[in-house]
């Protein structure tokens, strides 16, 4: 069955500080990817996306994700971090089901807090 | 900017009541979504309707069912709560049938007593 690995539950960084938040896939195929970000009280947000193409993606808010093939990974990426991003983020893929819908999985996600 | 309004942030409800929970989207999307959100488990989808009148089951959908008589309306309902139904409820919609963005409500967060 499809499933989407995220190993670290929570993070602590300080400002200004580098960031990789991790993600795993399990499918046989290349899915779509997806990171999205929930600030306290608030839905999900879109961050970033993967389709085909180059594996390395841009997205908003300064984050970018790498796609490895060979790892089943997509890897969130922020080279500084702000206290406002101070969130829950989530990692998801999304697959066919054979004859049926498109469908979102998302992993548990991981909570990073920021240090002043 | 595409919003998705849920019709209560906070609920309390007792044990065998029946909730509705409400959704609306303003930017005439096809497809609409009903996520919970427990710590430790991400987002699971209960169910999901593609059209109007039109649902399909996602991957917890036990205890719930919904309904979808209008394009932008999309609503969860809880026959008879149950205490391990508290929890987080999210609705999003999305445009495309693959790939595309759901974009999410802020959540209604349930109580059951």
């Amino acid at each position: 069955a499809q499933s989407v690995t995220q190993p670290d539950i929570h993070i602590t960084v300080s400002e200004g500080a580098s960031l990789e938040l991790r993600c795993n896939y399990s499918y046989g195929a290349t899915p779509y990817l997806f990171w999205y970000v929930q600030s306290p009280g608030q839905g999900l947000q879109l961050l970033l996306k993967y389709f085909s193409g180059d594996t390395l993606v841009q997205g908003i808010k300064g984050f970018e994700a790498e796609f490895k093939r060979s790892q089943s990974s997509f890897n969130l990426r922020k080279p500084s971090v702000h206290w406002s991003d101070a969130a829950e983020y989530f990692c998801a893929v999304e697959v066919p089901p054979p004859g049926g819908y498109n469908k979102l999985i998302f992993g548990a996600g991981t909570r990073l807090a920021v240090h002043p | 900017d595409v919003k998705v309004t849920q019709s209560s942030r906070y609920l309390v409800k007792r044990t065998g009541e029946k909730v509705f929970l409400e959704c609306v989207q303003d930017m005439d999307h096809e497809n609409m979504f009903w996520y919970r959100q427990d710590p430790g488990l991400g987002l699971r989808l209960i169910y999901f309707s593609y059209d109007v009148k039109m649902k399909e089951k996602g991957d917890i959908p036990e205890g719930y069912s919904v309904s979808r008589e209008k394009k932008e309306r999309f609503s969860l309902i809880l026959e008879s709560a149950s205490t391990n139904q508290t929890s987080m409820y999210l609705c999003a919609s999305s445009s495309d049938r693959e790939g595309g963005e759901q974009y999410f409500g802020p959540g209604t967060r349930l109580t059951v007593t």
